[in-house]
């Protein structure tokens, strides 16, 4: 089973910040947080990924909170092509394998 | 630098038959990793190679297996397809270590008749 939780869509208006919230109450200490996109008919993208601190990368920003319990990802200018499906995986456990969930399907609206 | 290659891009086939998807990493990058895609179970994981040497495998029935090569290309083989293998296939290529980003190919629309 995925170990995070994460809204099944969300809307967000061109130009904004889109915020994209995720829960993993169960992560270990030495578990990452990592973000991926898909969009239509391609494989998915890495977007960023994270331990404990806050990081930021040309693509986005990852928020943590301090139990690291729960995570957002901010897009923060969102254009049509960010239109896609977001996944927030939790690290690879022992065997090197990432469990995928639903995801977010964001939709940026003009 | 070329990124993750899968080819053919879309396959037909019918029952029965067996299929083999190639899939070329990211030059440098020794992990290759192979996942299932469907409408209705999402992103599930077949297994990983590492320098030649399965690593990790899913949950999915031994009529689905893998290789990787020397030159860390990977292939994927199922056979005797069923009608539930539909699916896009997707890998992807690390370097291989616990903390590495994922890079994906465009993957393989298998479509089974």
């Amino acid at each position: 089973d995925a170990k995070t939780t994460q809204p099944t869509s969300m809307d967000c208006a061109e130009g904004r910040a889109a915020n994209l919230p995720c829960n993993h109450s169960t992560i270990s200490g030495n578990e990452y947080v990592y973000w991926y996109r898909q969009i239509h008919s391609q494989g998915p993208q890495y977007i960023i990924h994270g331990l404990k601190n806050n990081e930021t990368n040309e693509m986005a920003s990852l928020i943590i909170t301090e139990d690291r319990k729960s995570s957002t990802l901010i897009l923060p200018h969102a254009t049509l092509r960010d239109t896609a499906v977001y996944y927030c995986i939790v690290s690879p456990d022992s065997n090197y394998q990432l469990i995928w969930g639903a995801g977010t399907k964001l939709i940026i609206k003009p | 630098k070329a990124g993750v290659t899968q080819t053919p891009r879309y396959l037909i086939k019918t029952r029965g038959q067996q299929v083999t998807l190639s899939c070329s990493p990211i030059s440098g990058h020794r992990s290759v990793s192979w996942y299932q895609q469907t409408p209705g179970q999402g992103l599930q994981f077949l297994f990983e190679y590492f320098s030649e040497t399965q690593r990790n495998k899913g949950n999915f029935p031994g009529r689905f297996s893998g290789r990787q090569f020397s030159n860390s290309r990977s292939e994927m083989n199922v056979s005797t397809l069923e009608l539930g293998d539909s699916a896009l296939y997707l890998c992807a290529s690390s370097l291989g270590g616990i903390e590495e980003k994922l890079f994906f190919g465009s993957g393989t629309q298998l479509s089974v008749l």
